[in-house]
């Protein structure tokens, strides 16, 4: 079945406690991307990867990293976690040029 | 830079009736797509519809319609024989078109909440 898998799903922190948020896709897609949703805000782009080892900051990338190694991984990387970082996180994913980005379930981060 | 704007954050409907959420949209260019997406309660983000801006017929999905008015930047999302598996938030979102020197980034509107009345 094609689909982006995002793990965990659900996460409670600290902060300044180091996370990594996974995300993989299974459909051969070069574009992927991290988007956060924040209530009354939509949905905003943080990174986002055009192909393996070619990263770019999305529209609020302050506090996060991503890296992609393997063309079908494209982990988030919270290295000091702060409260302003609670938010839904969503990865996604797409052929280049292609028309419609696949979403993951979906990553509900707390930070306490 | 690109904006979609949704005036509606709350909209509501009879089971069975029909519904239109309002989208606009501001940008330069001429080429782009145009996409509506659900997300219930599940949280997962649904495509619902999309529409290229070089093509002047509207997309149609089953119960799903949109009007799309270039000229306008309005991107209206109608909602017929509405069900209670209906009621979500939805948001319009905007892309560029990547051959147009765009980006694939996804600008999203802050979402219309759509309940369904039985």
């Amino acid at each position: 079945e094609a689909q982006v898998t995002q793990n965990p799903r659900y996460l409670i922190t600290v902060t300044g406690k180091k996370l990594t948020v996974t995300c993989s896709q299974n459909m051969n897609h070069e574009y992927m991307s991290w988007y956060r949703q924040d209530p009354g805000l939509g949905l905003r782009q943080i990174y986002y990867s055009m192909n393996v080892e070619v990263t770019d900051k999305g529209d609020v990338p302050e506090g996060y990293k991503v890296s992609r190694k393997e063309k079908r991984n494209f982990p988030l990387i919270l290295e000091s976690p702060s409260p302003n970082q609670t938010s839904l996180y969503f990865c996604a994913s797409s052929l280049l040029g292609g028309d419609t980005q696949y979403f993951g379930p979906g990553t509900r981060l707390t930070v306490l | 830079a690109q904006t979609v704007t949704q005036s509606q954050p709350e909209m509501s409907v009879q089971e069975a009736e029909t519904v239109t959420l309002s989208c606009t949209y501001d940008t330069s260019e001429s080429d782009y797509y145009l996409f509506w997406y659900k997300q219930p309660p599940s949280r997962q983000m649904i495509l619902v519809i999309r529409q290229e801006a070089y093509k002047q017929q509207n997309a149609t999905e089953n119960r799903f319609s949109v009007n799309f008015q270039k000229a306008a930047k309005s991107f209206s999302l109608k909602i017929s024989d509405s069900q209670l598996g209906d009621a979500a938030m939805y948001f319009c979102a905007y892309r560029s078109a990547l051959w147009a020197g765009g980006s694939e980034k996804l600008v999203f509107g802050k979402g219309t909440k759509l309940t369904v009345n039985p």
